[in-house]
């Protein structure tokens, strides 16, 4: 059985960075699809982008594409979230999620992490 | 871009039918698959469709994904409604370039 563990919770001021992680275990790493998906408070789901480890590639929407950098680390089967310049509305519940199968179906979900962003 | 836009919320009586509609907004709704996860108050979202209408193992057989190309969308039918299903639905789907699209997300109610 896979499973996705994250970092604990943050509380960074605005203008500031933060770096979010993502633990797998249970199953391969290199061959899946791993995104990260937010959500600020009482709002929706918002996809921020996603890699593939065995090729290193990333694919982030548009949004986010000068603020986010997603990278995965092999060697210890954990994929990174970075997040820059962070603004108030920043403030979310940020989610790792892994892929199976052709679909883009986001089998398996890490249990999310609390990003508070206060002066 | 492509967008998926779903109604705010939707509410049914125990034991009846519900159907959660996901409309695509500037792209058809059969380009790509559609998925579709719960999300209970302070937990992940978790599958319940994936690939327009498959269901995920341990998914009971009283959720159903279906798409209609006529009205562009895909629909999330939940039978014999229980107490334990409400809860917040969303559709998934992806553009040409393999990004990720959520809808907004339905809030059901079971009353």
């Amino acid at each position: 059985q896979v499973h996705l563990v994250q970092s604990g919770a943050e509380v960074k001021k605005p203008g500031s960075s933060v770096k979010v992680s993502c633990k797998a275990s249970g199953g391969k790493f290199s061959d899946y699809v791993f995104s990260w998906v937010r959500q600020a408070p009482g709002q929706g789901l918002e996809w921020m982008g996603q890699i593939i480890p065995i090729f290193g590639t990333t694919n982030y929407a548009q949004k986010f594409q000068d603020r986010v950098t997603i990278i995965a680390d092999e060697s210890t089967m954990t994929s990174y979230m970075e997040l820059t310049n962070l603004r108030y509305e920043d403030t979310a519940v940020y989610f790792c999620a892994r892929e199976t199968g052709q679909g883009g179906n986001f089998e398996y979900w890490g249990q999310g992490t609390q990003v508070t962003v206060s002066s | 871009n492509f967008m998926l836009t779903q109604p705010q919320s939707v509410s049914e009586s125990p034991g009846k039918t519900v159907t959660i509609s996901c409309t695509g907004i500037s792209g058809r709704i059969d380009s790509n698959y559609v998925q579709w996860y719960q999300q209970r108050p302070g937990s992940a979202p978790m599958s319940v469709i994936f690939e327009d209408k498959k269901r995920p193992s341990g998914v009971p057989d009283r959720f159903s994904g279906s798409i209609d190309t006529s009205t562009n969308s895909a629909s999330l039918t939940i039978s014999g409604l229980k107490t334990e299903d409400e809860a917040d639905y969303y559709c998934q789907s992806y553009d040409g370039n393999n990004r990720k699209v959520f809808g907004g997300g339905t809030k059901l109610t079971v009353l």
